[in-house]
C-alpha cells in the first residue's frame, strides 16, 4: 500500500520559516505528480501547491504563491514544502498528496500539523 | 477560480437510506470532478474521479454523475461508516479547487 508520512510540522512564530518534508514508498515515486493540500482547523480542504513528476513545472494557490516552494527528490523519493513569512491563517494541518496521474488526489498521507503563533 | 458549491451543508440520515449530495461549479468543468470523503481525524479518500468513476477499492453503493456544472454524489444503503464529510474537487483549471463539504450525519 502506497506510504505518505508528512514531518517538519510544528509551533512557530509569524514571519518565520518552515520546511516540510513528505516521505514517500511502496510506489514509483518519480512516476508521479504530487501535491501539498491543508485545511485550518475545523475548515475544509484547500489546494496548495503541485509539483510534476520530474520537477519540471509547479503550480500553487494564489494564497501561498511567492511565500510557498514545492519541491522534490527523486532519487531520495521525497517531497517538500518550504514556506515562508509564515502567518496566523496558514496554521492548519498540511497532506502530502499524491496525483493519479489526472489532477486527481488518490493516496493521502496523514498530515502534519503547522501552528502559527506567537 | 473555479468556485465550487457543495449543498446541503449537512444532511441527517439513517443507515440503509440513500443520500444524495450536490455540487455546483461557477463554470463549466466538464466531467473533471471528484468527491472524496473525509472521516474526523482521517485524511480524505478519493471516492469518484471524472465525474462518474469509482476509485480502485470504493462500494459500488457510491456513484457519481453529472457534468457541465451540475454533479451529483448517490450514496445507496448508508452503511455506518458513511456518516462523514464529503468534498468535491475540479480539476479543469488551475487553481485546483474543493467545495465546502457536505456533512451526512445520523438522523
Amino acid at each position: 500500500q502506497v506510504q505518505l508520512v508528512e514531518s517538519g510540522g510544528g509551533v512557530v512564530q509569524p514571519g518565520r520559516s518552515l520546511r516540510l518534508s513528505c516521505a514517500a514508498s511502496r510506489f514509483t515515486f518519480r512516476n508521479h505528480g504530487m501535491h501539498w493540500v491543508r485545511q485550518a482547523p475545523g475548515r475544509g480542504l484547500e489546494w496548495v501547491a503541485v509539483i510534476w513528476y520530474d520537477g519540471s513545472n509547479t503550480y500553487y494557490a494564489d494564497s501561498v504563491k511567492g511565500r510557498f516552494t514545492i519541491s522534490r527528490d527523486n532519487s531520495k523519493n521525497m517531497l517538500y514544502l518550504e514556506i515562508n513569512s509564515l502567518r496566523a491563517e496558514d496554521t492548519g494541518v498540511y497532506y502530502c498528496v499524491r496525483d493519479r496521474g489526472s489532477y486527481y488526489l488518490d493516496f493521502w498521507g496523514q498530515g502534519t500539523l503547522v501552528i502559527v503563533s506567537s | 477560480e473555479i468556485v465550487l458549491t457543495q449543498s446541503p451543508a449537512t444532511l441527517s440520515l439513517s443507515p440503509g437510506e440513500r443520500g444524495t449530495l450536490s455540487c455546483r461549479a461557477s463554470q463549466s468543468v466538464s466531467t473533471f470532478l471528484a468527491w472524496y470523503q473525509q472521516k474526523p481525524g482521517q485524511a480524505p479518500r478519493l471516492l469518484i474521479y471524472d465525474a462518474s468513476n469509482r476509485a480502485t477499492g470504493i462500494p459500488a453503493r457510491f456513484s457519481g454523475s453529472g457534468s457541465g456544472t451540475d454533479f451529483t454524489l448517490t450514496i445507496n444503503n448508508l452503511e455506518p461508516e458513511d456518516f462523514a464529510i464529503y468534498y468535491c474537487q475540479q480539476r479543469s483549471n488551475w487553481p485546483l479547487t474543493f467545495g465546502p463539504g457536505t456533512k451526512v450525519d445520523m438522523k
